[in-house]
């Protein structure tokens, strides 16, 4: 399968507990995106590289969340001290410039 | 600001009826607009996209859209819906950096 790669698929985690998704792009792709989409809404952007350069990041991530793309290949989205209001999916997008975006599965984070 | 807006949360259709989903984009530069579709449990998949050129944009599975540049719209047609269509579908646009959705609109269609 040579499209977006997501994992884990399924996540439960307790509150107040760090979290660390991971995303594989597809390999000529430069531009990573991350999203979050809750249940009856569009996804949201959260961030954004470009090989490894994190060029925007959304007001949505908080000091809590950080994510990584080092080598400009995969890339991670951690979350520290989960709270019940980060349950969602968590979506990662690759592209070649703009437009032409490939969304994985996703990650869907449950907190208890 | 940067928005696409989808008016229709529900939409129950029998199968053969005609289908349109309603898109409004509120931006300016470039427009770039988009239609995904989400199946139950499966990853958002491209229906078609708009970059420049003609206006009525031919996508996969039976489905097209229209760019009208003097109503801001961009809406999803199909003449005649299957029950292997029911989804959630996604009107987006591309800002500087990144691709904006719409809430989205469920379609069931009843066989």
């Amino acid at each position: 399968d040579t499209g977006v790669s997501q994992n884990p698929r399924h996540k439960i985690t307790k509150r107040g507990q760090n979290v660390t998704f991971r995303c594989d792009p597809i390999s000529e792709h430069n531009r990573l995106y991350w999203y979050r989409q809750t249940l009856g809404q569009g996804p949201e952007f959260l961030t954004y590289f470009q090989n490894e350069a994190q060029l925007e990041k959304s007001r949505l991530l908080s000091d809590r969340f950080s994510a990584e793309r080092p080598k400009g290949s995969f890339s991670t989205l951690e979350i520290q001290r989960t709270e019940q209001g980060d349950s969602a999916m968590y979506l990662c997008a690759s592209s070649f410039g703009p437009g032409g975006y490939t969304f994985g599965s996703g990650t869907r984070l449950t907190v208890v | 600001a940067q928005s696409v807006s989808q008016h229709n949360h529900h939409v129950i259709l029998s199968e053969a009826a005609s289908l349109e989903l309603g898109c409004n984009y509120s931006y300016g530069g470039t427009v770039n607009l988009f239609w995904y579709v989400q199946y139950p449990g499966q990853h958002l998949q491209l229906l078609l996209k708009y970059f420049s050129g003609d206006p009525l944009v031919k996508g996969i599975k039976g489905f097209e859209a229209e760019f009208i540049k003097s109503k801001f719209s961009f809406n999803l047609r199909k003449p005649s819906v299957q029950w292997s269509d029911t989804a959630e579908y996604f009107c987006a646009g591309t800002g500087a950096n990144n691709l904006f959705f719409g809430t989205g609109t469920r379609l069931t269609v009843i066989p």
